[in-house]
């Protein structure tokens, strides 16, 4: 079975510029995650989809940030302008369901802005 | 404001020997606890998990404690193996929002042979 999938694994961009990152939750879940990791901070969660819907979006920094997951199978985080202070490692993670806390994440994807 | 604490950046034991790792928390609405494993250039991944109504969890080589009077819990390994060798994040939630994981900022164990 595949696990959660995240692209870029890294990727460096100029502030202001736009990007998008992509998740692949695990088949067959419908509930999935974004959480965020800034350098030597805690990880933070961001937000919270079952299927296409949002969940809880309670999370997310600013209206800079624009999650996604049309069709309810992938989900894109798009961050746009970027500014220095979004650079980090951003996790997806996905769960069947989501009473329990056991989430599977993904690689994460490292953003870096200059 | 830091709801979940690990006080411990990093943890150094001998192979065979009991790691403990330690967890604080603030937020008395948290009722589920978990502890999950990270690798370089890996995703977090699940270990061990614990609710409120016990104090004792226990898997294998893991065992979790918790004390709700401290808001303290702890994960114990024994005995220790090099490829334990991992940061450990301890995160909590609520009744309601259990998707939304509150992590500690991780306890870098090394295992040593």
């Amino acid at each position: 079975e595949a696990g959660v999938t995240q692209f870029p694994s890294h990727s460096v961009i100029e502030k202001g510029q736009t990007v998008t990152l992509r998740c692949d939750p695990i088949s067959g879940h419908d509930n999935l995650y974004w959480y965020r990791r800034v350098m030597g901070k805690e990880i933070k969660f961001l937000l919270h989809f079952v299927k296409e819907s949002k969940q809880d979006e309670s999370g997310m920094p600013n209206n800079r940030f624009l999650a996604e997951r049309t069709g309810g199978t992938y989900s894109t985080l798009k961050v746009q302008p970027a500014e220095l202070e979004d650079s980090g490692v951003y996790f997806c993670a996905s769960s069947q369901a989501w009473t329990s806390g056991e989430l599977f994440f993904g690689e994460g994807s490292r953003l870096t802005v200059l | 404001d830091q709801q979940v604490k690990q006080n411990s950046p990093s943890l150094s034991v001998q192979e065979g020997r009991i790691s403990i790792l330690n967890c604080d928390y603030t937020n008395s609405m948290f009722d589920y606890f978990l502890w999950y494993k990270k690798y370089p250039a890996e995703g977090p991944t699940f270990l061990i998990s614990i609710s409120s109504i016990k104090d004792k969890n226990e898997d294998g080589r893991f065992t979790v404690f918790l004390n709700k009077s401290a808001k303290h819990l702890s994960l114990h390994i024994v005995p220790s193996q090099p490829g334990d060798s991992a940061v450990y994040f301890c995160a909590a939630s609520a009744t309601g929002s259990n998707y939304k994981l509150t992590f500690g900022k991780g306890t870098l164990l090394t295992v040593n042979p």
